[in-house]
């Protein structure tokens, strides 16, 4: 298996832009989350899905930031518009809960610039 | 709140020691507690999982404990390794086994040669 599939890896862009961020889980997985990594306040949750349905979003930071997962095997996270402080490292990780054991697979990452 | 605190925050040993990296957290009702890897620009690569009703998990030259009641758990690395530098994240999963992981800020491990 190719493992979690991010994309693209690295991304500058000027504030106001909108930037889109996707991710590609392990085949079979049901369970997929969203993670923002920054010096300053670690890694963190922002949201989550399970079969395809959104969880829990309390870690979004804002309505900037919005979550998408049309199927099973394509996730999005956009923001609208981009300022400098949405910096950061994004990570996405898939996970299939059902077969009792929670590891959770991260892929590679996006480094987000904003200017 | 559940909140997971790394100490120390980087460690430097030569090659060949045993090591002991720390994990505290403020709630003990957790559902499952995992030990991650994060080398430099990379993702993070799982290397332990602890269920709530186990102590202990060893994986090779790593062995992780795991004492709800004290709200602890360690990562123990015998013969480290130049290969063993890395970040070591914790990260806990609450009751609701949601898989909401929540992180400590990690430890950076130098192993010099």
């Amino acid at each position: 298996d190719a493992g979690v599939i991010q994309s693209p890896r690295h991304e500058v862009t000027e504030m106001g832009q909108e930037v889109t961020l996707r991710c590609k889980p392990i085949s079979g997985h049901n369970s997929l989350f969203w993670y923002r990594q920054t010096m300053m306040r670690g890694l963190e949750l922002l949201i989550y899905f399970n079969n395809n349905v959104p969880i829990d979003d309390s870690g979004m930071p804002e309505d900037r930031f919005s979550a998408k997962m049309p199927n099973a095997s394509f996730s999005t996270l956009k923001i609208q518009p981009s300022e400098p402080r949405d910096s950061a490292v994004y990570f996405c990780a898939s996970s299939f809960p059902g077969l009792g054991v929670d590891t959770q697979y991260f892929g590679p990452g996006t480094r987000l610039t904003v200017l | 709140k559940q909140e997971v605190t790394q100490i120390p925050a980087a460690l430097s040993v030569p090659e060949g020691e045993n090591l002991v990296l720390n994990c505290s957290f403020t709630d003990s009702a957790i559902y499952n507690l995992q030990w991650f890897r994060q080398d430099p620009g990379k993702g993070l690569t799982s290397l332990l999982l602890i269920q709530s009703s186990q102590r202990e998990q060893t994986s090779g030259r790593l062995n992780a404990s795991l004492d709800k009641s004290s709200g602890r758990s360690t990562l123990y690395i015998a013969a480290s390794q130049p290969g063993d530098s890395a970040t070591y994240l914790c990260a806990v999963d609450g009751s609701s086994n949601t898989g909401k992981l929540i992180f400590g800020q990690g430890t950076t491990l130098q192993v010099k040669p």
